[in-house]
């Protein structure tokens, strides 16, 4: 099983400041990751897919860079709907695994 | 719009099997292009992916999860299902239901709470 570590576990920062999370894959996954949002009492909502691809509707605030074992999600200028938790998943081999989740709150 | 909307008990006992739906509308569950899943997240935990199934039957299990879980689906309903035997509190989540596309998650029922309790 591929295993995602994503750091920070807790990441504060303010609004309109820049985030920068991090996943690393225990093994190669080439390009096969995405990215998530989790706000409280909601489903996650695709972000990123692909390491780089924006999903339907997600603003360009949000990038997704990486390939192999390091990824990285920024958003640019963080808005007030931009503090939750976010996960990475890879698909690069069964069973598809999730990271354990950075939670953005505000500082 | 595509929505997907779980249902089933919220209590389950201990040794019993946990039974699940996932309504799908506003899309077809029988297009070849997608795959539907399962997902569930323990009370303030992360997220662990249960299985996958296609509308022409074939399934994709976790193995941790494997010998204990059976998915289904009814295309003329336009749902499908989770069973979970020999239930243990350890099972206790949110479980989500969630349309798959190349192994991505990309859209995501609300989600339905099961305690498992005697």
């Amino acid at each position: 099983e591929i295993v995602l570590t994503q750091s920070p576990a807790t990441l504060s920062l303010s609004p309109g400041e820049r985030a920068t999370l991090s996943c690393r894959a225990s093994v190669s996954v080439t390009s096969d990751l995405a990215w998530y949002q989790q706000k409280p009492g909601q489903a996650p909502r695709l972000l990123i897919y692909g390491a780089s691809n924006r999903a339907t509707g997600i603003p360009a605030r949000f990038s997704g860079s990486g390939s192999g074992t390091d990824f990285t999600l920024t958003i640019s200028s963080l808005e007030p709907e931009d503090f939750a938790v976010y996960y990475c998943q890879q698909r690069s081999n069964w069973p598809l695994t999730f990271g354990g989740g950075t939670k953005v709150e505000i500082k | 719009q595509l929505q997907l909307q779980e249902s089933g008990p919220g209590l389950v006992k201990p040794s019993e099997t946990l039974s699940l739906s996932c309504a799908v509308s506003g899309a077809s569950i029988r297009s070849s292009t997608y795959y539907w899943g399962w997902i569930r997240q323990p009370p303030g935990k992360g997220l662990e992916w249960i299985g996958s199934i296609h509308s022409d039957g074939t399934t994709f299990y976790n193995p941790s999860l494997k010998s204990r879980v059976t998915m289904s689906v009814d295309t003329s309903k336009s749902h499908f299902s989770l069973r979970l035997t020999s239930v243990t509190a350890t099972d206790t989540a949110l479980f989500y239901c969630a349309r798959i596309v190349e192994n991505w998650f990309d859209t995501w029922g609300q989600g339905t709470l099961v305690t498992v309790s005697s």
